[in-house]
């Protein structure tokens, strides 16, 4: 089992609609990014996130970490926000703290 | 500011040459990480290295692949006598105090 699970692993939306992709992990973490991989390849990084909320656009991000899993919403998707969304984790325990662990990402396809 | 710069963009080698990947960091960042992505596959740490030092390689395969990161100038991952199963996307990231990591464009190797 690996220890960052994404779902869906693809999903296709209309335009407009409300998006939710969770992430969950099985080990303690000090910290969990959400990253976004474009067709051409390129990542950039949308949240770094510890605990509670962050809002970004129409982007907004959540973590529960007693139930160590994580939410990532985008509210009136466009065709733009097609993309793979990772999750990653960086480890609390102790070792390198740039250790990320990657969850598979999921695809996002937004219709017009 | 200029964001992670990565060079080349994309590299040809033939088996048995060696590659050598670029990175410069965002400026003010000390901290660089390598990450590879197989075809169809997550992401992958590598390496974590601050200037002059390595500080995790737990993700290096042993022989053939190595990274420095010098006093002066970009990290370098270098990868000798190249085989097919290295062909993939080579992302560098960077971060600051603040631990979030910001992600270059990538360097994608096709090995013929």
């Amino acid at each position: 089992k690996n220890e960052v699970e994404q779902s869906p692993q693809n999903l296709t939306a209309q335009e407009g609609e409300f998006i939710t992709i969770n992430c969950s992990y099985s080990v303690g973490i000090s910290a969990l990014h959400w990253l976004q991989q474009h067709p051409g390849g390129g990542i950039v990084s949308l949240f770094m996130l510890s605990s509670g909320k962050k809002k970004h656009g129409r982007l907004i991000a959540t973590i529960n970490i007693q139930e160590k899993h994580s939410s990532l919403h985008i509210t009136a998707s466009h065709p733009r926000d097609s993309a793979v969304y990772i999750c990653a984790v960086r480890s609390e325990d102790g070792g390198s703290q740039g250790n990320l662990i990657f969850g598979k990402g999921t695809k996002l396809s937004v219709k017009p | 500011n200029a964001g992670v710069m990565q060079n080349p963009r994309h590299l040809v080698r033939r088996r048995g040459q060696e590659a050598r990947l670029r990175c410069s960091p965002m400026k003010g960042h000390s901290h660089v990480y390598w990450y590879r992505q197989l075809p169809e596959e997550g992401l992958k740490f590598m390496v974590y290295l601050q200037k002059e030092n390595i500080i995790d390689e737990s993700g290096m395969p042993k022989e053939r692949f190595s990274a420095e990161f010098p006093k002066e100038g970009p990290s370098i991952l270098r990868i000798q006598q190249v085989v097919r199963g290295d062909s993939a996307a080579y992302f560098c990231a960077s971060s600051g105090l603040a631990d979030e990591q910001f992600f270059g464009p990538g360097t994608r190797l096709t090995v013929l």
